[in-house]
């Protein structure tokens, strides 16, 4: 089956350590994506990669690093520096991340609580 | 700068439908999306609209004019299991996602 993977689903770690999520994809899909969720607004963007060996930030990459070593692979390290890092958090993939309708498809998500 | 307006709520009843809004203001547009997302899950794809017009899937629709930066998803014939948050999201100039913060659907027997 097709599809994206993120795990784990739930994390709990303490404040100033850094913990890497996990996000795998065997859709083939040149896009990836990492979305950050908080209640009451909407999706934003974290970091995006268009193509192996490149990524760019979104709107709010502080306190964030990712990689992208392979194709099917988009870790996200959220790391101490991150100011309030508990939140749910979205991998997503998609065919080019450049033309046509190239809808994202989502991993089930990853919910990080900071203590 | 960039914003998409949703209701924040909306209830409806069961076999009944809902029309939920979606207005934006973007730098530029490269087409609207319409996920559903189930409350602790990840969102779905529901809908993507490019052109002016109905787009209809089912049960679900989805309008799109341009020139009033306005969207709606129609829902017809509700069911328990649509209770969700809907998300609309514009693809602007820079082709990235602008997502408004959701519409939380109760539907009520």
């Amino acid at each position: 089956d097709g599809g994206i993977t993120q795990s784990p689903k739930y994390l709990f770690r303490k404040e100033g350590q850094n913990v890497t999520l996990s996000c795998e994809q065997n859709l083939n899909h040149d896009a990836m994506y990492w979305y950050r969720q908080d209640p009451g607004q909407g999706l934003r963007l974290i970091y995006y990669s268009q193509i192996v060996n490149d990524f760019q930030k979104g709107d709010i990459a502080e306190g964030y690093s990712v990689s992208r070593e392979k194709k099917e692979s988009f870790p996200l390290t959220v790391t101490s520096a991150q100011k309030n890092p508990t939140a749910f958090y979205l991998c997503a993939s998609s065919i080019t991340g450049t033309s046509g309708p190239d809808t994202q498809y989502f991993g089930p998500g990853t919910r990080l609580t900071v203590l | 700068g960039q914003n998409i307006d949703q209701p924040t709520e909306m209830t409806a009843t069961e076999g009944a439908i809902v029309q939920i809004n979606c207005t934006y203001q973007t730098s530029g547009f490269n087409g609207l999306f319409w996920y559903q997302q189930h409350a602790g899950e990840a969102p779905t794809f529901l809908s993507y609209n490019v052109l002016d017009g109905l787009e209809e899937k089912g049960r679900f629709s989805s309008f799109l004019s341009r020139s009033k930066g306005y969207s709606y998803l129609l829902l017809k014939e509700l069911q328990m299991k649509d209770s969700a948050s809907y998300l609309c999201a514009v693809r602007d100039s820079n082709y990235q996602l602008i997502w408004g913060a959701g519409t939380k659907l109760i539907i009520k027997p």
